[in-house]
């Protein structure tokens, strides 16, 4: 079945410093999504990326496709404590409605 | 702003007992889903929902699980004879469209198999 891998499953950093989370697929995607997911909370929708190679920002946040439509990353700039949580990677296959998560970075901040 | 809204939050049931989870989706949204995770990993896929009737499902979703939309607005998801593997929080989500659209996740059911 279709696989979704992400990469590192946790990471620890001082407050100020980057991360970035990195995920592929086995199989090429119609789109990718990100959601974020606080401690004991549901996943948030973050971002979609559609198209081959798209690059998206929100504020410290950089969402990249791949030109292959198989990998994306997620990038922080200077994490913040709010930053926290857990943060997946969903790809959707060219025909379906299934969201395939990958399993997840976990992110912990300290200050 | 609209939220899709899960009964119970918490739900603590004996091995080999039915249980019922209800979903009340975003009411302009015409596509279902439910997913599972396990504590401590990730989102699991188990059905999705569209015009009345299962369009995917997923390994997990055996003949021991079901799906029913009984009026306009409920979405449920039927566990017919638990077991203790079943245990995990159950997300349920919808989205306006199917393909390219965002799927807005509801706040889970906690279900503990004992």
């Amino acid at each position: 079945g279709q696989q979704v891998m992400q990469i590192p499953q946790y990471q620890h950093v001082q407050e100020g410093e980057d991360f970035t989370t990195y995920c592929n697929s086995s199989t090429t995607l119609s789109n990718i999504q990100w959601y974020k997911q606080r401690p004991g909370g549901h996943p948030v929708f973050l971002i979609q990326l559609v198209k081959s190679g798209e690059v998206k920002k929100q504020k410290r946040l950089t969402f990249q496709f791949g030109e292959a439509k198989k990998n994306s990353s997620l990038h922080i700039t200077a994490t913040q404590t709010t930053d926290v949580g857990t943060y997946f990677c969903a790809g959707r296959l060219e025909y379906g409605n299934k969201l395939v998560f990958g399993a997840g970075t976990i992110l912990r901040v300290k200050s | 702003e609209p939220e899709v809204t899960q009964t119970p939050s918490h739900q603590v049931t004996q091995m080999g007992q039915e249980v019922i989870l209800r979903c009340v989706p975003i009411s302009n949204h015409l596509y279902f889903y439910w997913y599972r995770q396990i504590l401590g990993q990730k989102v699991e896929f188990l059905v999705s929902f569209y015009n009345n009737e299962i369009s995917e499902k997923s390994e997990i979703f055996d003949d021991q699980f079901s799906v029913e939309r009984p009026d306009g607005s409920n979405f449920t998801l039927k566990i017919r004879s638990t077991k203790l593997e079943d245990s995990a929080m159950y997300f349920c989500a919808s989205s306006r469209v199917g393909g390219h659209a965002e799927a807005f996740f509801g706040q889970g059911t906690r279900l503990t198999v004992v």
